[in-house]
């Protein structure tokens, strides 16, 4: 069965630092992966898709995330952290089940960034 | 992104009431939608697929009786919390895919319910 897993809970940055939010995830097929962002009280706005393409995929925001199959992981990263990036992440697979393609969603990151 | 609705954005109503949440995909028809529910601190539970014109889909432990989902139009489900009960004060968000398009989902603003 698919899964995903990060591996934080929560992430604290100083502005203009590097950001890594980790995720691993399991899955029987080649899967598609991706990152959400939820903002307070706000509903979720996709950040990039990893789709069996290229692996290293660039989303909006100056973020992007490596797909990694030998170590089954596909970390979000962004150089340089800004304050408004402070939010809650979710990283997300797709299953095959009962006949839809359904998100299997991780526990969320939330980051931090501190000026 | 596409474009996705919710109303309203956030709800009080007294336990025993009835609650209406709509969910409309404004950009695109979408055939299938999905809600979740999510608590405070926590992630996304799927609770059911919503498809057009036929009956909804629900995850194992939602009630089908508690949460009335209809999907009359390609552009727009409701999600009924019937004989609210404090316990399903939550946030709600509705996701749309499009039709004969990626498993991309896009989702709502979220409803924000509190039963009291």
């Amino acid at each position: 069965a698919q899964s995903v897993t990060q591996l934080d809970s929560h992430v604290s940055v100083s502005e203009g630092t590097p950001v890594l939010l980790r995720c691993n995830y399991s899955s029987s097929y080649s899967p598609s992966l991706f990152w959400y962002v939820q903002h307070p009280n706000k509903g979720l706005q996709l950040l990039l898709k990893y789709t069996s393409a290229a692996t290293l995929v660039k989303g909006i925001n100056g973020f992007e995330a490596e797909f990694k199959k030998s170590e089954t992981s596909f970390h979000l990263t962004k150089p340089s952290a800004h304050m408004s990036d402070a939010a809650e992440y979710f990283c997300v697979v797709s299953a095959l089940r009962g006949g839809y393609n359904k998100l299997i969603f991780g526990a969320g990151t939330r980051l931090a960034v501190h000026p | 992104g596409a474009v996705v609705s919710q109303h309203p954005s956030r709800v009080i109503c007294k336990s025993g009431t009835s609650v209406k949440i709509e969910c409309r995909s404004l950009d695109f028809q979408a055939t299938t939608m999905f809600w979740y529910r999510q608590f405070p601190k926590q992630s996304l539970m799927l609770m059911a697929t919503s498809n057009e014109g036929s009956k909804a889909t629900y995850e194992q432990g939602v009630e089908k009786d508690k949460f009335l989902i209809n999907h009359a139009s390609l552009t727009l489900s409701t999600l009924t919390v019937t004989s609210a009960h404090p316990e399903d004060s939550s946030f709600y968000i509705c996701s749309v895919k499009q039709t004969g398009g990626t498993e991309t989902q896009y989702f709502g603003p979220g409803t924000r319910l509190l039963v009291l």
